[in-house]
């Protein structure tokens, strides 16, 4: 099993350029997470799928949209990228919102000049 | 004010040290804490669960108190393994959502 895998591992973008950062578990969990992680942020919740189907807005959703495209893929879409949108993403699943442990990606770093 | 903060350190502690975290939230709604560690440029894994009686896991010792809203992890006798950015997480109601402080980074020394 790989757990969770994100692609790509790094991306350079330019401002107003657009990108889609894909994640994918083969656990058989039904919730997904969006997170960015900014120095001294800690991680903040983007977007979540509590299941295949739904997605609902998390904490800094704006410039942001994401698709459940099924029950294992999850991805985030940057349509125009900006500079504030600088940092590392990380994808992570559990079984249910309410499980406690969420099992994260390696996580991508992007940066926008 | 943060949900969740922690003192972002960095702690650095000699080999068979003891060294404590502590946590504070702000929600007192708050039902579930957690430490997570993430090690450099990897991605955050659970370390252990939080328990209002407080609980152990061989070197490390977590303990909650409700009535000042806050968490401490300690880490007796430290290794150069232990060197990672410990993150306090609590589950509100809202959603069930996990909240991440920013993390205290811990440096053991040889």
């Amino acid at each position: 099993n790989a757990g969770v895998t994100q692609t790509p591992k790094f991306q350079v973008l330019k401002t107003g350029q657009s990108m889609t950062l894909q994640c994918a578990q083969d656990m058989n969990h039904n919730s997904m997470y969006w997170y960015r992680q900014d120095p001294g942020m800690g991680l903040r919740l983007i977007y979540y799928s509590a299941s295949e189907g739904t997605t609902d807005k998390g904490e800094v959703p704006n410039g942001y949209n994401v698709s459940r495209l099924n029950k294992r893929e999850f991805s985030l879409r940057l349509e125009s990228a900006a500079p504030s949108q600088t940092s590392v993403y990380f994808c992570a699943s559990n079984l249910r919102t309410d499980s406690y442990e969420q099992y994260f990606g390696p996580g991508t770093r992007l940066t926008v000049t | 004010r943060k949900e969740v903060e922690q003192d972002p350190g960095p702690f650095n502690v000699p080999e068979g040290a003891t060294v404590a975290f502590n946590c504070t939230y702000s929600n007192s709604a708050s039902q579930s804490f957690f430490w997570y560690r993430q090690d450099c440029r990897k991605e955050p894994k659970l370390l252990m669960s939080v328990y209002s009686s407080g609980n152990e896991d061989g070197r490390f010792t977590a303990q909650l108190n409700r009535a000042s809203q806050y968490i401490s992890l300690l880490i007796r006798d430290s290794k150069l393994s232990d060197s990672a950015t410990y993150l306090c997480v609590v589950r509100s109601g809202a959603g069930n959502m996990l909240t991440f402080g920013g993390g205290t980074r811990l440096m053991v020394k040889p």
